[in-house]
């Protein structure tokens, strides 16, 4: 069974950092994208951002751009997301997604639970 | 980026049917945009139902169809059982990003 599991979220002051990890299980991460999808209390999926198989390619969404970092260990069956200069706007439970192709774009099938974060004082 | 829309709310009677669609503030959606169609239950991560315009992963359910309708994005729910209300997202890629839609919030009653 197809299965990722998020950690690392918690309460963080406004300009803290926190790093997000996704635990990848059941299939070959390295053949696919993945991504992080985040909503916010009472609203709507996000996309944040999404990385290609092989790291070579990575995107963002405006609203986080220059301030979160995408990254992934194939090896080790894992995807992050390192967020600096976080703010209220980011409070947000942040999913992690596979995508079915090796570049980010087709769209995503397996999503984990998710892990929330909260940025206050 | 784009903006993506999509209808806030609809009703439907259980048996009906009904079509929700994903507009886009960039001009038409098509194929190039790979259209994909989530639900999301109160309490629960989202659950992928259509990718690529039209493509069943293998859980969805036969009920659930996606297509390109009047350049738009659509999913259609043909024979709407209660356990279909639920919030739907549609998902394009534009611009190089994905962005998702507002979210249709669907009523069976």
């Amino acid at each position: 069974e197809m299965q990722l599991v998020e950690s690392g979220g918690g309460l963080v002051q406004p300009g803290g950092s926190l790093r997000l990890s996704c635990a990848a299980s059941g299939f070959t991460l390295d053949d696919f994208a993945m991504h992080w999808v985040r909503q916010a209390p009472g609203k709507g999926l996000e996309w944040v951002s999404g990385i290609s198989w092989n790291s070579a390619n990575k995107i963002y969404a405006d609203s986080v751009k220059g301030r979160f970092t995408i990254s992934r260990d194939n090896a080790k069956n894992s995807v992050f997301l390192q967020m600096s200069s976080l703010s209220a706007e980011d409070t947000a439970l942040y999913y992690c997604s596979k995508d079915i192709y090796v570049s980010p774009g087709r769209g995503m099938d397996v999503w984990g639970r998710g892990t929330t974060v909260t940025v206050s004082s | 980026q784009a903006v993506v829309t999509q209808e806030p709310s609809l009703t439907v009677s259980p048996g009906g049917t009904v079509t929700l669609t994903c507009a886009s503030s960039a001009g038409a959606v098509t194929s190039g945009h790979y259209p994909n169609w989530f639900q999301q239950k109160p309490g629960q991560a989202p659950r992928a139902l259509i990718y690529t315009t039209s493509n069943k992963h293998s859980w969805t359910p036969a009920r659930f169809s996606g297509s390109l309708l009047g350049g738009k994005a659509a999913l259609t729910l043909s024979g709407v059982l209660p356990e279909d209300e639920a919030e739907y997202y549609c998902m394009l890629f534009s611009g190089g990003v994905q962005v998702f839609g507002g979210g249709t919030k669907l009523t069976v009653l």
